[in-house]
């Protein structure tokens, strides 16, 4: 147990629709950052928040933005959704960005866009 | 071509055997991941380094920033090992900064 934990476990949308998942960081931990991993692919960075401003993005469009509140939780958003935005979706914390330390993964959740 | 690519993609292994996984990146980086998923999506952090060689366990790591090379090393390897190996480096920097991934080496272990 890592002690980062993700919510919904499982999700289920429609093409369209905009969802929010949610992540709790290890206890201390002042960065988290947000993944997706397609089925069969290794996971792509999304971004990274460190003292709740994002500090580095990844190849993803502006419908996926992201929120670290000040007890360092963290929400990922999509807007707009499409079918290929159905993967798995994985939080990692760390203490002092992304060079900072070892990162710690929650267990993810799975978007199924339909 | 990808910026980090590991080798092998596959690898089979009899229990005790001695496993080298290798990464090459061609970004300047400030940090290096092995990560390991097992089947499920759970994902570990074995090892983050800059330089030089890292042990835990059966596991060792090491770098070598010049030639732009890792390698995930594992001795006396055994079935529980089996799971995908994960190659990230830390690369840029503020509002550059990233994490870029290689495709993992799916190790099995068999008895």
């Amino acid at each position: 147990e890592t002690g980062v934990t993700q919510s919904p476990t499982h999700l289920i949308k429609t093409r369209g629709q905009q969802v929010t998942l949610r992540c709790s960081s290890q206890s201390g931990h002042n960065t988290v950052s947000w993944y997706q991993q397609a089925l069969g692919q290794g996971p792509q960075f999304i971004f990274q928040y460190y003292r709740e401003e994002e500090n580095g993005r990844g190849n993803f469009p502006p419908r996926f933005s992201g929120l670290q509140f000040p007890n360092y939780s963290s929400e990922l958003n999509v807007n707009a959704l499409e079918l290929d935005d159905s993967a798995l979706y994985l939080c990692a914390s760390s203490l002092g960005g992304l060079a900072g330390g070892v990162q710690y993964f929650g267990p993810g959740t799975r978007l199924t866009v339909t | 071509k990808n910026e980090v690519e590991q080798s092998p993609q596959n690898l089979t292994a009899q229990e005790g055997e001695f496993i080298t996984i290798n990464c090459s990146y061609s970004v300047g980086i400030s940090a290096l991941h092995w990560l390991q998923q097992h089947p499920g999506g759970g994902i570990v952090s074995l090892f983050m380094l800059s330089s030089g060689k890292k042990k835990h366990g059966r596991l060792i790591a090491t770098i070598n920033i010049q030639e732009k090379h890792s390698s995930l090393h594992i001795t006396a390897s055994h079935p529980r090992d089996s799971a995908v190996y994960i190659c990230a480096v830390h690369s840029g920097g503020g509002a550059t900064n990233k994490l870029i991934f290689g495709t993992g080496t799916l190790l099995a272990v068999q008895p």
